[in-house]
């Protein structure tokens, strides 16, 4: 089975500072994690995802995240906050081809000018 | 493509009223998923389906809640009869065969239960 925890339901950072969202996940097979974001009254949109190719992730808007097997997790990392970053976020795993896509309870980011 | 299309984007109904939510995914996607999202439960994975079988409705509330995958390019959600605490966002993905395949969600449909 697999589960991920999002550590934080929210965050608020300023313009121009670090942004740090934690995910921890559990899982019994090699996971495949993936990050999600959700802008007001739309879908989830994929930022990024890990599927044992590279430990460390780019994705799209210049997030990166880190996989880190012995701590089990997946940490979504940007240098530097924008006002448009402002949304909420969703971390996810799957463990095997097929299989389900598990979601945290999501982290909502709010950016100060 | 278009995306997974989902509709209504919006259903207001009466408590004890059928409702039912539609859902189209990617062309060649192989799995189809239907999601929950509430402020108090977050999203919540309803049901999955696997070239149109399901796999996995352990997610669903209860038995007034059934979802149908007759083909691989639709998919229904019903709920009947409704009730006010079925009012959620209800989104659909689909997610193409391979290994490490993201899911791509539709815009969701608001469902309100008065």
């Amino acid at each position: 089975a697999q589960s991920v925890t999002q550590l934080g339901s929210h965050v608020s950072v300023s313009e121009g500072a670090l942004v740090l969202l934690r995910c921890n996940y559990s899982s019994s097979v090699p996971p495949y994690l993936f990050w999600y974001v959700q802008y007001p009254n739309q879908g989830l949109q994929l930022l990024l995802k890990y599927t044992s190719a590279a430990t460390l992730v780019k994705g799209i808007n210049g997030f990166e995240a880190e996989f880190k097997k012995s701590e089990t997790s997946f940490h979504l990392t940007k240098p530097s906050a924008h006002m448009s970053d402002a949304a909420e976020y969703f971390c996810a795993v799957t463990g095997n081809q097929g299989g389900k896509l598990i979601f945290g309870q999501g982290t909502e980011l709010s950016v100060k000018p | 493509d278009a995306g997974v299309i989902q509709s209504p984007r919006h259903e207001v109904t009466e408590m004890g009223q059928e409702v039912t939510l539609r859902c189209k995914p990617i062309s060649g996607h192989n799995s189809l998923f239907w999601y929950r999202q509430t402020m108090m439960r977050g999203l919540e994975l309803l049901i999955y389906f696997n070239n149109n079988v399901p796999i996995d409705d352990s997610g669903m509330p209860e038995d007034r809640f059934s979802a149908k995958m007759p083909n691989a390019s639709f998919s229904t959600l019903k709920i009947q009869p409704s009730e006010p605490r079925d009012s959620a966002v209800y989104f659909c993905a689909s997610r193409p065969q391979g290994v490490g395949t993201e899911a791509f969600f539709g815009q969701g449909t608001r469902l309100t239960v008065v």
